[in-house]
């Protein structure tokens, strides 16, 4: 059973610019979560999608956005990127993110340098 | 608002040591608890779940195990192995309805052979 796929696997861009990361969820799972994870902040929540909805967001500026296809797939999108953004974005996968039981899977991530 | 803590930052030890990781939380309304695995540079792999109706799991050399009214966690790992070196993270869900997880600052360990 393939694992949860992010591409790409890294990134450099410059100020000012956008950026798309994607997001392939394990097969069956619904829930897609993306973090940010820095040295100085650890791993923070940005959003969940569930179901091509927006379940929960986190703490971050309106630049940060994302969405989600009928097919479970995950797009996240940084506008007007700022040197701060510089990060390993993380996508996580559960079936339905409901379950206490249910484990959060994650990817590999995609490590993002804003010049 | 839930603030999570890692206790030590670093550990190092040599091979075969068995070894204990703190997690501590500030708010005991937990959904459930996880402990996670990060090599460096790659994404977290969960190792342990402890559901809040849960004292401890338990997983190979792994064992976790969960104080919620005290709002602490440990994670022993048995025998320990340079292949175990690695950054241990624990992360505390509050809510059944979203997936927003409050993570520990992780601690990095290194088992020496």
């Amino acid at each position: 059973k393939a694992g949860v796929t992010q591409t790409p696997r890294y990134l450099i861009k410059t100020r000012g610019q956008q950026v798309t990361l994607s997001c392939s969820p394990i097969s069956g799972h619904r829930s897609v979560s993306w973090y940010q994870q820095t040295p100085g902040q650890g791993l923070q929540f940005l959003f969940e999608y569930f179901s091509e909805t927006q379940r929960n967001k986190g703490n971050f500026p309106g630049r940060f956005s994302g969405r989600q296809f009928s097919n479970s797939r995950s797009e996240m999108n940084v506008s007007t990127l700022e040197l701060g953004d510089s990060a390993l974005y993380l996508c996580a996968s559960s079936f339905t993110g409901g379950s206490t039981n249910e484990k959060l899977f994650f990817g590999s991530g995609t490590q993002l340098s804003v010049l | 608002k839930q603030e999570v803590t890692q206790i030590p930052a670093a550990l190092s030890v040599p091979e075969g040591e068995n070894l204990v990781l703190n997690c501590s939380f500030t708010d005991s309304a937990i959904y459930n608890l996880q402990w996670f695995r990060q090599d460096p540079g790659k994404g977290l792999t969960s190792l342990l779940l402890i559901q809040s109706s849960q004292r401890e799991q338990t997983s190979g050399r792994l064992n976790a195990s969960l104080d919620k009214s005290s709002g602490r966690s440990t994670l022993y790992i048995a025998a320990s192995q340079p292949g175990d070196s690695a950054t241990y993270l624990c992360a505390v869900r509050r809510d059944w309805w979203n997936n927003d997880m409050r993570f520990g600052a992780g601690t990095r360990l290194t088992v020496k052979p």
